[in-house]
């Protein structure tokens, strides 16, 4: 069954440090998001895209975050300037469907990013 | 602003109990709830429901969604210790999006042989 992949699985970084967590989404799938859990918290939504560009983001999603889709199966958030607070798993996931269907997201095995 | 609550929050059984976990939601524009089981790493997808009263059934596992009391919730039968997991509950929220989910804080399920 395909897979959402992530990479890194876990990421260590100083404080003050970019990084940029890779993801490939499921092939056929159209939208793309972002999410995060602190550790002990619920999972929450940072941003979404599709068709090239943010659909939506969250308040977390500030000018330290952006994402990029840099060829056709890659989907990458970098964090300009890492926080302590950043330290979280980011989790990666895809869906297909059309743009109003109902179709489940596909979760990747996250990346654990410890910021020090 | 939208908002999943699920309980228990921890839940312990022996292998062979059922057990029953709740989602209770408010959300301005309900399109669906969406059943996630979390263990080490991912959440992995279990069931969509859309429509009340109708059951979903997946081996052991079943939901049902009540739309007019505004909660779903998640049967597992006869336990097993690969049960063990964070079950989450989350509703589509803000916009037209499928994918911007809220989620509850989760059941901690514990299966013990």
């Amino acid at each position: 069954e395909p897979e959402v992949t992530q990479t890194p699985s876990h990421q260590v970084t100083q404080m003050g440090q970019e990084v940029i967590l890779r993801c490939v989404p499921i092939s056929n799938h159209l939208y793309f998001y972002w999410y995060r859990q602190i550790l002990g918290q619920k999972v929450e939504f940072l941003v979404s895209f599709y068709n090239n560009e943010i659909s939506e983001k969250s308040e977390i999603f500030d000018d330290q975050f952006s994402v990029e889709r840099p060829d056709g199966s890659n989907f990458t958030l970098k964090i300009r300037s890492t926080k302590l607070e950043d330290s979280a798993m980011y989790f990666c996931a895809s869906r297909g469907g059309q743009p109003v269907g109902n179709s489940p997201l596909h979760f990747g095995n996250g990346t654990r990013l410890t910021v020090t | 602003e939208d908002k999943v609550v699920q309980s228990p929050l921890s839940l312990v059984v022996h292998e062979g109990d059922t057990v029953t976990l709740n989602c209770s939601y408010e959300v301005t524009n309900f399109r669906s709830l969406l059943w996630y089981k979390q263990e080490k790493k991912a959440p992995t997808f279990l069931f969509m429901l859309t429509s009340s009263g109708i059951e979903k059934k997946s081996g052991r596992l079943s939901s049902i969604l009540d739309k007019k009391e505004l909660f779903s919730i998640l049967n597992i039968t006869a336990t097993q210790t690969g049960d063990s997991a964070i079950y989450l509950c989350a509703v589509p929220s803000g916009g037209t999006s499928y994918g911007k989910l809220t989620f509850g804080q989760g059941t901690i399920l514990t299966v013990h042989p």
